[in-house]
């Protein structure tokens, strides 16, 4: 079964900290990984990710996969408190159907 | 242009009735999912679309639950005979076959059963 562990669960952090954020995965097969921030109930897309060692980047968001070693992580810098929301790590193992697996998720708290 | 899009963004029934969540994807989009997420975890996947066809239903939890897709656009998620453990956000997400990877989603259905 596929498997995909975000860390940590929860973060608290001030404005103008900088945080990473951690995502593991088992999965059968590999296609690509994907980042999300969920504020309310859409989850608004980030990243996908399919090479190693590429870096995405976005503004103050970063993000980079390792293959070998199955992960990814997604770096916030200089954090605001439009920030707070919960980032989902996600992978699409491919097969015929091409659905999302998903961590549970980080809930980022920024406080001014 | 417009994303996708849900209604009810919230629904309160009771234990045993029958409801139906809409899902209107991105206009384009071939692919439609529906994923259910509980409270403090991350969605999970119920059914895959692509055109008219459920490609695969394999998430879908057990027979109370059935959902189509008649023109290849808007779909119906229904759920039969609603159980209190059926309350959760169900999300629909949409993409461009062949580039699948993406999916976009809604902002959800909150579903509460009492």
């Amino acid at each position: 079964e596929d498997k995909v562990v975000q860390s940590p669960l929860s973060l608290v952090v001030h404005e103008g900290d900088t945080v990473t954020l951690n995502c593991s995965y088992e999965v059968t097969n590999f296609r690509s990984l994907l980042w999300y921030k969920q504020e309310k109930k859409a989850p608004t897309f980030l990243f996908m990710l399919t090479s190693s060692g590429i870096e995405k980047k976005s503004g103050r968001l970063s993000s980079i996969l390792d293959k070998k070693e199955l992960f990814s992580i997604l770096n916030i810098t200089a954090t605001q408190t439009g920030d707070s929301a919960i980032y989902l790590c996600a992978v699409n193992s491919g097969g015929s159907n091409y659905k999302l697996t998903f961590g549970k998720g980080t809930l980022l708290t920024v406080n001014p | 242009g417009a994303g996708v899009s849900q209604t009810p963004s919230n629904k309160v029934t009771e234990k045993g009735k029958y409801v139906e969540l809409r899902c209107d994807p991105i206009s384009g989009h071939t692919a439609l999912y529906w994923y259910r997420q509980s409270l403090g975890q991350g969605p999970e996947f119920l059914i895959y679309f692509q055109g008219t066809g459920a490609a695969d239903d394999s998430g879908l939890p057990n027979d109370r639950f059935f959902a189509v897709r008649p023109e290849g656009s808007v779909s119906t998620l229904k759920i039969q005979r609603t159980e209190r453990g059926d309350s959760a956000v169900y999300l629909c997400a949409s993409s461009y076959y062949p580039n699948t990877d993406t999916q976009y989603f809604g902002p959800g259905t909150r579903l509460t059963v009492l």
